[in-house]
C-alpha cells in the first residue's frame, strides 16, 4: 500500500461548490504539506503543518483552508471554488528530524481538480 | 525569499546518450539542501536525488549524478545512459533547515528511441 494517499484521485466541479481533497500518511511523519502544480510554475505551497495544532499559510493561501484532524490526515478544502483553482493538487509529509539534518518531502499522487 | 530558476523549460536526448539540466538558485542561507525530483506521465512525483549543502562530494544514484557548485548556487543533474523510462518532467527543489520546498518550473525530458 502506499504511504501517502489523497483520494479522490480526480474531481470535477463547478464554480461555487465547497469541495475537500484529502490526504493520509503511514509514514508516521510529524510534517505535512499542500502544494499546487501549475503548467510552466512549478508546485507553490498553499498551506502546510509542522503538527495537529501547528498550521501555517504557504506562499498561495487566499482560497484555500486546510484541517489536520490527526497527525496521519491532512485535508485541504476550498470553500467557493473558481475556475483558476483549476489545477494538480499535491500532499507531501517530511518526518521531523532531531539529528540536525532535515529529511525529504515525499508526495502522494496527486488530485487532478477541474473548477468548470 | 528564495528562487529556483531551471532555464530549459524542454530537452530531448537519444538513447544511452548522456544528459544534463541546469538548476541555479538564489538564497543568503548557508545550511539548506537540493533536491531533484522526476515527474512521469503518471504524475507521482519521485525523488531522484538529494544534495546536502554542507556537503562537498556530489550526490550519485545509478545513472543519476549532481554537479553541485555552491559559491555559484548551481545545481545540474546528469543522466547517464538515458533510457526511455527516463522520459519525464524534472523538478529542482530547494529546502532550508526545517522549512519548505521552493521548486523551479520545470525541464520537459523526452528519450528518443
Amino acid at each position: 500500500d502506499a504511504d501517502v494517499t489523497q483520494t479522490p484521485r480526480n474531481r470535477i466541479t463547478k464554480t461555487g461548490k465547497r469541495i475537500m481533497l484529502e490526504c493520509s500518511q503511514t509514514k508516521g511523519h510529524d510534517r505535512m504539506y499542500w502544494y499546487r502544480q501549475d503548467p510552466g510554475l512549478g508546485l507553490r505551497l498553499i498551506y502546510y503543518s509542522f503538527d495537529v495544532k501547528d498550521i501555517n499559510k504557504g506562499e498561495i493561501s487566499d482560497g484555500y483552508s486546510v484541517s489536520r484532524q490527526a497527525q496521519a490526515k491532512f485535508s485541504l478544502s476550498l470553500e467557493s471554488a473558481i475556475p483558476n483553482q483549476t489545477a494538480l493538487y499535491f500532499c507531501a509529509t517530511q518526518s521531523k528530524k532531531t539529528s540536525g539534518v532535515a529529511d525529504t518531502q515525499y508526495f502522494g499522487p496527486g488530485t487532478r481538480l477541474t473548477v468548470l | 525569499a528564495q528562487t529556483v530558476t531551471q532555464s530549459q523549460p524542454e530537452m530531448s536526448v537519444q538513447e544511452a546518450e548522456t544528459v544534463t539540466l541546469s538548476c541555479t538558485y538564489d538564497t543568503s542561507e548557508n545550511n539548506y539542501y537540493l533536491f531533484w525530483y522526476k515527474q512521469p506521465p503518471s504524475r507521482q512525483m519521485i525523488l531522484v536525488i538529494r544534495q546536502e549543502a554542507y556537503k562537498q562530494q556530489n550526490a550519485t544514484e545509478n545513472r543519476f549524478s549532481v554537479n553541485f557548485q555552491k559559491a555559484a548556487k548551481s545545481f545540474s543533474l546528469k543522466i547517464s545512459d538515458s533510457q526511455l523510462g527516463d522520459t519525464a518532467m524534472y523538478f529542482c527543489a530547494f529546502m532550508k533547515q526545517y522549512n519548505d520546498m521552493r521548486f523551479g518550473a520545470g525541464t520537459r525530458l523526452t528519450v528518443k528511441p
